[in-house]
This record gives C-alpha cells, sequence and structure tokens, in this order.
C-alpha cells in the first residue's frame, strides 16, 4: 500500500511570506494530523480531521497557519505570514478508523521549510 | 499535565552492544504508549506498541520494550544494534478525550560507533 504523500519536500522562503503544504494520506484512513517539528524536539500537534472535520486545532497559531481536509482526503496547511520561528519539519500522519488501534499513526516524510 | 520525558538526549554505543532507551510519562491512568524511530530526512516509523496485556512488547527490527506501571517507565531495548539503527528514537503517548492525541518526548540520537 502506498504512504503518506507530502509536497514538497523542502522550501525556502522569507519572512511575512506564505507557503502551502500538501499531504495525500492512506487510501481509506479518515483520520489525518499535521505536527510541526522544530529541530531538537519532538513532533507537535498543530491540527488532528477525522474525515473532513476538525477534531482537534488547539495548538494551531491560528492568526497565521489554517488547514484544510476538502472531501476528506487530501489536506493543505497553509502559514501566512511565515515568521522566522516557524522553520521546522511540518509531518502529515494518517490513521485508520479502527477501535483496537486508535493511536498509530503512519508518517509522511515531512516538508523541511526554512524561513529567512 | 501529560508529559514524556527522554532524559537522554542522545546515546553512542558500539556496533553490537546491547542499547537502552529511557522513556518515563506522566499521565493518570494507564495510558497507550508508542515508540517510533526517525532515519534521516524521513517520517517516523512505529516500532512497537503498548495497549493492554503483556507488559512485554515485541517489536519491529529486533526491538523490544518493557511497560512499567509502579515506575511510570516505557523503557525500549535491543540486545544487538546494527550501525543501521542509527537513527532518533522517540517515545510517545496516546490519550482519550475529543480527540486521539498523541504527545511525543523530545527523542533520543542513537549514535553506532563501528
Amino acid at each position: 500500500e502506498a504512504g503518506v504523500a507530502q509536497s514538497p519536500r523542502y522550501k525556502i522562503i522569507e519572512k511575512r511570506q506564505s507557503v502551502a503544504f500538501w499531504c495525500n494520506p492512506i487510501s481509506g484512513h479518515a483520520t489525518l494530523y499535521w505536527y510541526q517539528q522544530i529541530l531538537g524536539q519532538g513532533p507537535k500537534l498543530l491540527i488532528q480531521f477525522q474525515n473532513n472535520g476538525v477534531v482537534d486545532d488547539s495548538q494551531l497559531p491560528k492568526d497565521r497557519f489554517s488547514a484544510e481536509r476538502l472531501k476528506g482526503v487530501d489536506s493543505t496547511l497553509k502559514i501566512q505570514p511565515a515568521k522566522l520561528e516557524d522553520s521546522a519539519v511540518y509531518l502529515c500522519a494518517s490513521s485508520p478508523f479502527r477501535a483496537s488501534a486508535p493511536y498509530e499513526q503512519y508518517f509522511g516524510p515531512g516538508t523541511r521549510l526554512t524561513v529567512t | 499535565a501529560q508529559s514524556v520525558t527522554q532524559p537522554d538526549i542522545h546515546i553512542t554505543v558500539s556496533e553490537g552492544a546491547s542499547l537502552e532507551l529511557r522513556c518515563n510519562y506522566s499521565y493518570g491512568a494507564t495510558p497507550y504508549l508508542f515508540w517510533y524511530v526517525q532515519s534521516p530526512g524521513q517520517g517516523l516509523q512505529l516500532l512497537l506498541k503498548y495497549f493492554s496485556g503483556d507488559t512485554l512488547v515485541q517489536g519491529i527490527k529486533g526491538f523490544e520494550a518493557e511497560f512499567k506501571r509502579s515506575q511510570s517507565s516505557f523503557n525500549l531495548r535491543k540486545p544487538s544494534v546494527h550501525w543501521s539503527d542509527a537513527a532518533e528514537y522517540f517515545c510517545a503517548v496516546g490519550l482519550q478525550g475529543g480527540g486521539f492525541k498523541t504527545i511525543f518526548g523530545a527523542g533520543t540520537r542513537l549514535f553506532v560507533k563501528a
């Protein structure tokens, strides 16, 4: 089965510019997550979708970050305007809606964002 | 608040030597526990998980972990390390409530010397 796809893999932008990341989860996975991983830290959840509805976005900086999952499949994460502290790897993960394994997640390769 | 602590930022072991990576969690109930591995430029890959039952769980690539409730620990072990095991290892806790939330530790980077 194909894994979680993300693009682009790398992005360099200047502060105050905007950027968008794309994620295609594993086919049939109902739950999709976006994480931010700052260098030297573990991933931090930004937003979680169940199908096309938001389940948890409590740690999403909503003044500059937005995310959507139209049709409950692909998702995009946008930053506008970017700040220097947004430099990080942005990971997308998906999970099957299965009560026996509710927390097992499958991760994409990530997008490394550098804000200069 | 729930948290995951990985006390060792980095560890160096010789190839063929045994390995133990430490993980402690803070949570009121028995959590769901995970170990993930991240190779350079890659996403995270699940090594093993503990949901309930036998406290010693086996994972992929020869890894195992033991859940110790009394110590709030979930340490990862491997009897003989291979050079390809060099990577970053993350312990994580899965929590119920609202959505299914996973909290990751800061990670332990493993270096393997020949």
